[in-house]
């Protein structure tokens, strides 16, 4: 049973233009929603997190929307830049100290 | 992902071996998770542990896998015997107890391989 669910495998977007990644969840009990950023042969690095009272968060050139009634999550990240290029996982929590579950992943490809 | 060290980074095991993975957590930080990915998938959780105290194994295949965080020195996973269906990334993570969240951080990974 996949609590979080990443849909698209893979996505490919113009450099200078917008990246949008989304997930969906199926826990109403999850407290936070987090997206990490992998490189390969890299241990995943925390990017951007949202509490589920809230619905935006923003950080630079990345947002990240909730939509709770729809059980939806979306990462923008404008303009995409080379570097952008990697994994993202979306992942949600319960408490602050909880284990975190992971969707599969979305490689992001950011073409010059 | 600075600070959290796994070793080794590349283990090849025969079937039947033992395979055991270190980590070693960000200093100050006395709570780690471990993480296993298999390939095409997500995260996904093993166990929880403080030092000298396992907090939550729910994820933790029941036979074969073990881990342990004691007072002095890495955290340890343990899989004994191992089968080809072992082989994959395997994830710890270290947290400061009351950090907010996205402060887990996460070491390279052992990449482990069963031949």
């Amino acid at each position: 049973d996949q609590q979080v669910k990443q849909n698209s495998p893979s996505l490919s977007v113009q450099e200078g233009r917008i990246s949008i990644l989304n997930c969906d969840y199926t826990n109403s009990m999850f407290d936070y929603f987090l997206w990490y950023k992998k490189y390969p042969a890299e241990g995943p690095t925390f990017l951007i997190s949202i509490s589920s009272i809230k619905d935006k968060n923003e950080d630079g050139r990345f947002t990240v929307f909730l939509n709770k009634s729809a059980k939806h999550l979306s990462l923008h990240i404008v303009p995409s830049q080379p570097g952008d290029s990697a994994v993202y996982f979306c992942a949600a929590s319960g408490e602050r100290d909880d284990k975190i579950i992971f969707g599969k992943g979305t490689r992001l490809h950011i073409l010059p | 992902n600075a600070g959290v060290m796994q070793n080794p980074r590349h283990l090849v095991r025969r079937r039947g071996q033992e395979a055991r993975l270190r980590c070693s957590p960000m200093k100050g930080h006395s709570h780690v998770y471990w993480y296993r990915q298999l390939p095409e998938e997500g995260l996904k959780f093993m166990v929880y542990l403080q030092k000298e105290n396992i907090i939550d194994e729910s994820g933790m295949p029941k036979e074969r896998f073990s881990a342990e965080f004691p007072k002095e020195g890495p955290s340890i996973l343990r899989i004994q015997q191992v089968v080809r269906g072992d082989s994959a990334a395997y994830f710890c993570a270290s947290f400061r107890l009351a950090g907010a969240p996205g402060t887990q951080y996460f070491g390279p990974g052992t990449r482990l391989t069963v031949l």
